[in-house]
């Protein structure tokens, strides 16, 4: 069982927008910031947001991230094919170094 | 362009061993701090231990203390996992993945690598 609550899934069609929440608590979220990474089968895992909202160069403004208190969320505008993957948040936490949320496995219907 | 190159994993027996490598281009790897992230098959992320830049201070998850050892060789540009006394548990994907922030442990990470199989089974 993971630290930071994901959903496991999200599903959207082309073109619209979707939000992937990240659930955590004072000792990590509330206190530490948040990245985002996209996984691809095979493919080594992307740094998609760091710091809650900045984006590396390279990521589409498709992207963009926030934190409130201790949750934060990813959103997708402008949803495409290639967006389907998995997304992990992580987070530095107090006491247990790093933790990882679930993953949400994205679906483009 | 940054590159991380993990190598080593491979089927072992339980209670066996396994070193794991990371070699890493593209970046002065003595000026950051590093990670080995794994992923069973079907679950999430897992961070399993990270190591300052100098090597001068070292975390492990619960889960793998006493049985794991990072390190690194500035000079050769690789990032190490000494595994002993494996478990099925500790099947995985194992990731090396560099903090964002030079210096600084409590940084995240930026660049993974694609990761080597290690699969403890008889």
């Amino acid at each position: 069982q993971s630290v930071l609550t994901q959903p496991p899934s999200a599903s959207g069609t082309p073109g619209q927008r979707v939000t992937i929440s990240c659930s955590g608590s004072s000792s990590n979220i509330g206190s530490n910031t948040v990245n985002w990474y996209q996984l691809l089968p095979g493919a080594a895992p992307k740094l998609l947001m760091y710091s809650n909202n900045q984006r590396p160069s390279g990521v589409p403004d498709r992207f963009s991230g926030s934190k409130s208190g201790t949750s934060a969320s990813l959103a997708i505008s402008g949803l495409q094919s290639e967006d389907e993957a998995d997304y992990y948040c992580a987070a530095w936490d107090d006491t247990l170094n790093v933790v990882f949320g679930g993953g949400t496995k994205l679906t483009v219907l | 362009e940054v590159q991380l190159v993990e190598s080593g994993g491979g089927l072992v027996q339980p209670g066996g061993s396994l070193r794991l490598s990371c070699a890493a281009s593209g970046f002065t790897l003595r000026t950051y701090c590093m990670s080995w992230v794994r992923q069973a098959p079907g679950k999430g992320l897992e961070w399993v231990a990270n190591i300052k830049q100098d090597g001068s201070e070292k975390n492990y998850v619960d889960s793998v203390k006493g049985r794991f050892t990072i390190s690194r060789d500035n000079a050769k540009n690789t990032l190490f996992l000494q595994m002993n006394s494996l478990g099925a548990d500790d099947t995985a994907v194992y990731y090396c993945a560099r903090g964002r922030i030079p210096y600084y442990i409590r940084s995240l990470f930026d660049y993974w690598g694609q990761g080597t199989l290690v699969t403890v089974a008889s």
